[in-house]
């Protein structure tokens, strides 16, 4: 069974330019979830989303979103760039249940440079 | 706000030693993970807890959940080289997970 995919693995962009990321989660997976990682703060939550609904979202600004398709893969945008979100994007898919999240499997993440 | 806090930070052991990392939090959670994590690739999943003095044994890993679901420790025994990388715990809340400031292992030959 493949892993969850991430696209592209390397990115980089300019203070104000806007970014999406690109999620395929494991075949059978409808709930995906984003996560940001930072030598200073490590992983924090963004948003996740189950059957194309966001159930829950973290302490971001705007700038950040997110959506999820049919077929469950799922992008994230972040617009107006700053120097601050250069980070590590982390996508992860879980089955998703009713109640909650379940165990989730990574992908391999995009490392994002904003110069 | 849900906080988890790891600790030690930083572990550097010689091989075949045993280490213990520990992950606490005020708050109650329904499910606490633990996950290992190498330069350049996304965090896998070791284990999960929901059981509040459960206790699950992989091979040379012990993971333990406290009674009251507040915590919970990993440990290691007899380490080895291939141990080494970045730890963390991740307490499930409300369809996201809360990520511990993580523990770095390195364990020398």
């Amino acid at each position: 069974k493949a892993g969850v995919t991430q696209t592209p693995r390397y990115l980089i962009k300019t203070r104000g330019q806007q970014v999406t990321l690109s999620c395929s989660p494991i075949s059978g997976h409808r709930s995906v979830s984003w996560y940001q990682q930072t030598p200073g703060q490590g992983l924090q939550f963004l948003f996740e989303y189950f059957s194309e609904t966001q159930r829950n979202k973290g302490n971001f600004p705007g700038r950040f979103s997110g959506r999820q398709f049919s077929n469950s893969r799922s992008e994230m945008n972040v617009s107006t760039l700053e120097l601050g979100d250069s980070a590590l994007y982390l996508c992860a898919s879980s089955l998703g249940l009713r109640d909650r999240v379940g165990e989730q499997f990574f992908g391999p993440g995009t490392r994002l440079t904003v110069l | 706000t849900q906080l988890l806090e790891q600790s030690p930070q930083f572990l550097s052991i010689q091989e075949g030693e045993n280490l213990t990392v520990y992950c606490n939090s005020s708050s109650v959670f329904s499910s606490l993970q633990w996950y290992r994590q190498e330069p350049g690739e996304g965090p896998v999943l070791l284990v999960t807890v929901v059981t509040g003095g459960e206790v699950k044994k992989l091979k040379r890993l012990t993971f333990q959940f406290g009674d009251a679901r507040k915590d919970s420790s990993l440990h290691i025994t007899a380490a080895q080289p291939g141990d080494t990388g970045l730890y963390l715990c991740a307490g499930g809340s409300s369809y996201k997970l809360i990520f511990g400031s993580g523990t770095r292992l390195l364990v020398r030959p």
